[in-house]
């Protein structure tokens, strides 16, 4: 596998759901992060992690909760969330320091009904 | 005054015609900017950075002007594949970059 791969593709979740997205890189890249892109706004960035601390949490609600066992895993773990958290979530990696720019995942379309 | 500012589009071109977005920046101290694409329901990709000298690769070419704080992007001999939403992204601090909402470009047959 090469690239930066994201599990599932799409998910439909109730309100009263707990689910996970997964991430996974396999560049070598030592920062991770999670982007919410929703219709006809910019990405946002949510959380940033550098060497598996976190570095950036741009005051995203508690129902998101990331996480980072290691350079090459990123998870973000839902609960209790909002129809308006229906989006498209883009796990991205980079080499930090490095003026390459991000690789993106394919990303995980969410629908909460 | 928004971080990263483009115009939205669309803009509609017939193939082989010649096309530019500019993508304006608020922040000063911005020290790499770069453009992206992003096909429809589709992740972006990183099209090219953007270098203060300007560069070109193929039919594209970016160029950076920091004293107006814009970034451009010209597309020559538009091929319908070019169709897509055009990302302007410009870094705040090491590990922020800022995106654009994209400009969306319909190449025409």
């Amino acid at each position: 596998e090469t690239g930066v791969t994201q599990t599932p593709r799409h998910l439909v979740m109730g309100m009263t759901n707990k689910k996970s997205l997964k991430c996974e890189q396999h560049l070598g890249h030592n920062a991770m992060y999670w982007y919410k892109q929703s219709a006809k706004k910019p990405l946002e960035l949510m959380f940033v992690y550098s060497l598996e601390e976190r570095v950036e949490n741009n005051s995203v609600p508690s129902r998101f909760s990331p996480e980072c066992p290691n350079s090459s895993h990123l998870f973000l773990h839902l609960h209790t969330l909002q129809p308006e958290d229906s989006a498209l979530y883009l796990c991205a990696s980079s080499q930090a320091g490095a003026d390459y720019g991000y690789t993106f995942g394919s990303g995980t379309r969410l629908t909460v009904v | 005054r928004k971080e990263v500012e483009q115009d939205p589009g669309p803009f509609n071109v017939p193939e082989g015609a010649t096309v530019a977005f500019n993508c304006t920046y608020s922040n000063s101290a911005s020290q790499s900017f770069f453009w992206y694409r992003q096909d429809c329901r589709k992740e972006p990709k990183l099209l090219m950075s953007v270098y203060s000298s300007g560069n070109e690769d193929g039919r594209f070419t970016a160029q950076l002007n920091r004293a107006s704080q814009y970034i451009s992007l010209l597309i020559r001999d538009s091929k319908l594949s070019d169709s897509a939403t055009y990302l302007c992204v410009v870094t705040s601090g090491t590990y922020k970059y800022i995106f654009g909402t994209g400009t969306r470009l319909k190449v025409l047959a």
